[in-house]
């Protein structure tokens, strides 16, 4: 099975900070990931897939990046509405996995 | 809109089994496959198969095979998720969600979810 590592698991910022969150698979995945955000009791909401490309509705500030084994999520500019938790997803082989979460906080 | 909405929460005692339906409206149910993933109670999120609506074939995650079906019915647009010889660890909420590729030759992330539905087990 491919192992989904994200980093860190717990990020502390401000309104309008510049975040990033890493993704890293435990093997090639070539741009197979997507990225998704969840709100306590909420279903996750995809963000990104294909590794960069943004899903309708998904506001600019979200951005993906990466290939291969090593990938990124960065918001530019913390909104208020974006304090939630972060998963990436590989969909290269299977099983699916996801990443452990990255949870937003406010500082 | 297009949506998927699960049936409701379910008690189970252990091994007994669960099934989960997932209804979809406002798209066309046999152009996407339908994932199924858990999430226990403060942990991450777990994939445990795919089924082409169109087909009816079935992939499943390895750790669930032979305890998981995943069947649908075309008629009334609703997939189905069923879990045999529960467990305690089985306790999680269930989500179905739609891949976003409409090609049966690529997966391309889930972007339509069910509501969830939550399955306890418990003696």
């Amino acid at each position: 099975d491919i192992q989904m590592t994200q980093s860190p698991s717990t990020l502390s910022a401000s309104v309008g900070d510049r975040v990033t969150i890493t993704c890293r698979a435990s093997q090639s995945i070539n741009r197979w990931l997507a990225w998704y955000q969840q709100k306590p009791g909420r279903a996750p909401k995809l963000l990104i897939y294909d590794a960069s490309s943004l899903e309708s509705g998904v506001p600019s500030s979200f951005s993906g990046s990466g290939s291969g084994t090593e990938f990124t999520l960065t918001i530019s500019g913390l909104q208020p509405d974006d304090f939630a938790t972060y998963y990436c997803q590989h969909y290269g082989s299977y099983p699916l996995t996801f990443g452990q979460g990255t949870k937003v906080e406010i500082k | 809109q297009v949506q998927l909405v699960q049936s409701g929460a379910e008690v189970k005692k252990p091994g007994a089994s669960v099934k989960v339906s997932c209804k979809a409206s406002g798209y066309t149910f046999t152009g996407h496959y339908i994932h199924w993933v858990r999430q226990a109670p403060g942990q991450g999120l777990e994939w445990m198969g795919w089924i082409n609506p169109n087909s009816g074939v079935t992939k499943y995650a390895q750790k669930f095979q032979g305890r998981v079906t995943m069947t649908r019915d075309t008629s009334i647009s609703t997939a189905y998720m069923e879990l045999s010889s529960l467990i305690s660890d089985d306790t999680a909420v269930y989500s179905c969600a739609r891949d976003r590729s409409s090609s049966w030759s690529s997966l391309a992330g889930m972007d339509v979810w069910g509501q969830g539905t939550t399955v306890t087990v418990s003696s």
